[in-house]
């Protein structure tokens, strides 16, 4: 199975700040049909996870533009520009090119 | 709106069966597919399978092949987790979350549903 790795493991942010997460892939992610499947997710305490990002740098619908992803091959960033107080939780990324998908270990974020 | 609803709390003892449901509505049943994920408490977030409700397509995650069925139900627009011989270490919150396809998905998920296994 391919192995995500995030880093780092906790952030914690100052209000108003930028974050930045990274993740790596054990396979480079680029699939078939020349899409890049990897997602970035936000789980709030108690609550399901949310997709922020697909296919590396589109944001779902009702995604603040403060969240932004990038990358290709086997690296990739999610990058908030300025850190809200909802944006705690955790941050998880996933490769669903290679089977079966797989996500990193995720990342506290905290203020 | 596209809502994925999630069946209630289940509690099982060791070596039983469980089975989650996950109805959804607010979009064309058969167009898409659903996943499987669990999250044991405290911890990450498990890819368990796959079934496309379009193509019939089922996969399984290895952790769980041979112990896990997904099905679907077209005509209620439901899709069925089941597990079976239940170990204490299944405990975790399942969700169900839609996909276009097996490598695309994601962007709706369940509440989740607590199974809890214990004597």
């Amino acid at each position: 199975d391919v192995v995500m790795t995030q880093s780092p493991l906790s952030l914690p942010v100052t209000l108003g700040q930028p974050a930045s997460i990274s993740c790596r892939s054990s396979q480079a992610l680029v699939y078939g049909d020349g899409h890049t499947y990897l997602s970035w997710f936000h789980q709030r305490p108690g609550q399901s996870p949310r997709r922020l990002i697909y296919r590396v740098s589109i944001r779902d619908s009702g995604v603040p533009d403060r969240f932004s992803g990038s990358g290709s091959g086997t690296d990739f960033t999610l990058k908030i520009s300025r850190v809200e107080a909802e944006d705690v939780g955790l941050y998880y990324c996933m490769q669903g090119t290679h089977w079966p998908s797989t996500f990193g270990q995720g990342t506290k974020l905290d203020i | 709106q596209v809502q994925l609803l999630q069946s209630g709390v289940e509690v099982k003892k060791p070596g039983a069966s469980a089975k989650v449901s996950c109805k959804a509505s607010g979009y064309s049943f058969t167009n898409y597919g659903i996943a499987w994920v669990r999250q044991a408490p405290g911890q990450g977030l498990e890819y368990m399978g796959w079934i496309s409700a379009f193509n019939g397509e089922i996969l399984y995650a290895q952790n769980f092949q041979g112990r896990v069925t997904l099905t679907t139900d077209t005509s209620t627009s439901t899709a069925y987790m089941e597990m079976r011989s239940l170990r204490s270490d299944d405990t975790a919150v399942y969700y169900c979350a839609r996909g276009s396809a097996v490598a695309a998905w994601g962007d709706y998920w369940g509440r989740g549903t607590l199974l809890t296994v214990s004597s």
